[in-house]
């Protein structure tokens, strides 16, 4: 499985847009990018994936290079609830095996 | 409600003592997970389980031992044999097959063992 790159922390004024960034440069091309994040002492709760275009749902949007090679996770208006630990993940879809490195930790301030 | 169910939320043992961590899930998925994750680490899978009554290993099963006879239910042993057992043990599940699924979480348990 492909590694990641993450900035180990960010910060993000509340209301702002809030852009995450991951390095995944050896990544195959059947495998997914993920993103979860993780609220203290909760489990981790899905966000959104893709695999070549850019995906947005009600909670975020993706943008993923043309190359692959890195991807953005952006939440467009960031609250204190969205302080917690983003994962970047890439894996492939046939296993669900998902390899969560130590992600980036934006704290949202007031 | 649908979800995933595991308790208790801390757990305390007492070295070389087995202990059984509880994982079910009420939202008819086919795959389930364990991970361990460990205080400013990210998670690392233990074991899996794709259908009933099957189940691999993941990175670190060692000490560590699974049953899935029932599709809502997945415990998690950890044996004696686990040197270093004090972590937060988490649950997922996921719909699973060859398409692309997200994992849902359980809320975790704490185990320490002194």
């Amino acid at each position: 499985d492909a590694k990641t790159t993450q900035p180990p922390s960010m910060d993000c004024a509340e209301g702002r847009a809030a852009n995450l960034p991951c390095n995944h440069s050896t990544i195959s091309g059947n495998e997914y990018v993920y993103w979860y994040r993780q609220i203290h002492s909760q489990g981790p709760q899905y966000i959104i994936h893709g695999l070549k275009n850019n995906e947005t749902n009600e909670m975020a949007s993706l943008i993923i290079t043309e190359d692959r090679k890195s991807s953005t996770l952006i939440l467009p208006h960031a609250t204190l609830r969205d302080t917690a630990v983003y994962y970047c993940i890439v894996g492939v879809g046939a296993t669900n095996k998902l390899i969560f490195g130590t992600g980036t930790l934006l704290a949202v301030q007031p | 409600d649908g979800g995933i169910t595991q308790s208790p939320k801390y757990l305390f043992r007492k070295e070389g003592q087995n202990v059984t961590l509880s994982c079910e899930q009420n939202l008819n998925h086919d795959a389930m997970y364990w991970y361990r994750q460990d205080p400013g680490q990210g998670l690392r899978l233990i074991y899996y389980s794709q259908i009933v009554n099957d189940f691999q290993k993941g990175d670190i099963a060692e000490g560590y031992s699974v049953s899935r006879e029932k599709k809502e239910s997945f415990p998690l042993t950890v044996t004696s044999a686990q040197k270093n057992p004090t972590a937060f043990y988490l649950c997922a599940s996921s719909i699973g097959g060859l398409a692309v699924y997200e994992q849902y979480f359980g809320p975790g348990t704490r185990l320490t063992v002194t």
